[in-house]
């Protein structure tokens, strides 16, 4: 069974249209996160969802919106893509965090987002 | 807010040899130190992680070790094999803040 898993795994579109990437994990866990991993390779924090609250938000544009239905997922939609969204989209869940610093975080596979 | 330094970006060692890779940073109240590796084209995963109350750890071949007075940690792979090759990610966290500020990355080669 897939701890976390993410669709589509792949996404080419054009600029200007709206897309959404879906992650689910089957762990249980409580905290899931976005990052976006650019062509160099880092690794940066979008957002973060703690029972389905928003607890990080990065300084990321407004065309990106994080929704969570329930804290089994977390769903990205971006708007208005832009070139410069081309990236690969992790998404990752981990047991908790606060106190307990238990936050050893397990990762989707990936989206490879490509605008053109 | 925390920021973590990674060195060397790229790291080329013959098949048998030792990497060392290493990290500073920067928020003295950090106190979980996780290493991830990512093969090419695949999700990172965690390998090895420390706790700012131990000073080593070590789990066969790779070891890390945390120094908190100088704020910085290392990963140390022994008897490396081509199948260690990978990027390699340290990062750091406060925990109660739920957040993981990575290192930018070393890319490992191993020559056979």
């Amino acid at each position: 069974d897939t701890a976390v898993s993410q669709t589509p795994k792949y996404l080419v579109t054009q600029m200007g249209n709206d897309k959404s990437i879906k992650c689910e994990q089957n762990l249980g866990h409580d905290t899931m996160y976005w990052y976006k991993q650019d062509s160099k390779k880092f690794l940066k924090i979008m957002f973060s969802y703690n029972n389905k609250e928003l607890i990080i938000n990065e300084t990321v544009p407004n065309r990106f919106s994080p929704k969570s239905p329930d804290k089994a997922h977390l769903n990205l939609h971006i708007n208005s893509l832009e070139l410069g969204d081309s990236a690969v989209y992790f998404c990752a869940s981990s047991q908790a965090g606060g106190l307990a610093g238990d936050i050893e975080q397990y990762f989707g596979p990936g989206t490879r987002l490509t605008v053109t | 807010g925390e920021n973590v330094e990674q060195h060397p970006s790229t790291l080329s060692v013959q098949e048998g040899d030792s990497a060392v890779i290493k990290c500073t940073y920067s928020d003295s109240a950090s106190n979980y130190f996780p290493w991830y590796k990512q093969e090419l084209g695949k999700r990172p995963q965690l390998i090895i992680d420390i706790r700012s109350n131990v000073g080593e750890k070590k789990d066969q071949r790779i070891a890390v070790t945390l120094n908190k007075t100088a704020k910085h940690f290392s990963l140390h792979i022994t008897e490396t094999q081509p199948e260690d090759s990978a990027v390699y990610f340290c990062a750091a966290s406060k925990g109660y803040d739920y957040k993981l500020s990575f290192g930018a990355g070393t890319t490992v080669t191993v020559r056979a």
